[in-house]
């Protein structure tokens, strides 16, 4: 079992539409999440930092984590073309910042 | 402000040969943390240097090495290149080691093992 998952995709969407994307992990000493989101060929960029249970808003995203249940979830509200991307989960533990990565989510917004 | 810089942007090389890749980090950082990203795949971590020491490693092999130099830049070399050594190897600064802290990806340097 890999440490962080994610649904690989592709998740299409419809411009305008809520994108969905969860994100499940098994490090339970994990304490602080993040997620990224990486165009093709590029390297990541952050797109929320998430520390607590419950939900944390930033303009059109939304991050939730619930730690009872080790999962994590981003929702990207008014999907944009420009939201196309691989969107990327990573987890980090209390002491040190070494971040653990999932594969990502493919997310492709169709005009 | 500077944000991670890092070169080369793009190398090729053959089996056994060994490379060395740097990263600058963004002003006011002091940590850079190494990771290795194969087509397809999420990033893995190699390793994390803080005040010029290696202060975690990931599951990676000795070929793998380190360095930070006094004005918080970093190199990493691979020797005994390998063709699954190719990947974009990313570097990311950030400030301190407590857990928690966000860390900055630079863009990346492509390498192509022949």
């Amino acid at each position: 079992q890999k440490e962080v998952e994610q649904n690989s995709g592709p998740l299409s969407v419809p411009e305008g539409a809520i994108a969905s994307l969860n994100c499940t992990y098994s490090d339970r000493g994990s304490q602080s999440f993040f997620w990224y989101r990486q165009y093709s060929g590029k390297s990541p960029e952050l797109i929320m930092s998430i520390y607590s249970n419950g939900d944390k808003e930033d303009g059109r995203f939304t991050a939730q984590l619930n730690k009872a249940s080790q999962y994590v979830s981003l929702l990207i509200r008014d999907s944009q073309p420009s939201d196309s991307a691989t969107y990327l989960c990573a987890g980090g533990r209390a002491a040190g910042n070494k971040l653990t990565f999932g594969g990502g989510t493919r997310v492709l917004v169709k005009p | 402000d500077a944000g991670v810089t890092q070169s080369p942007t793009h190398l090729i090389k053959t089996r056994g040969q060994q490379v060395t890749l740097r990263c600058s980090p963004k002003s006011g950082h002091d940590t850079v943390s190494w990771y290795q990203q194969a087509l397809g795949q999420g990033p893995q971590f190699i390793f994390q240097y803080y005040e010029e020491e290696e202060r975690q490693r990931g599951n990676f092999p000795d070929r793998f090495s380190g360095h930070q130099f006094p004005n918080y830049s970093s190199e990493l070399n691979v020797n005994a290149l390998l063709l699954g050594d190719s990947a974009l190897y990313l570097c990311a600064s950030s400030l301190g080691l407590a857990g928690g802290v966000t860390q900055y990806f630079g863009p990346g340097t492509r390498l192509l093992v022949l």
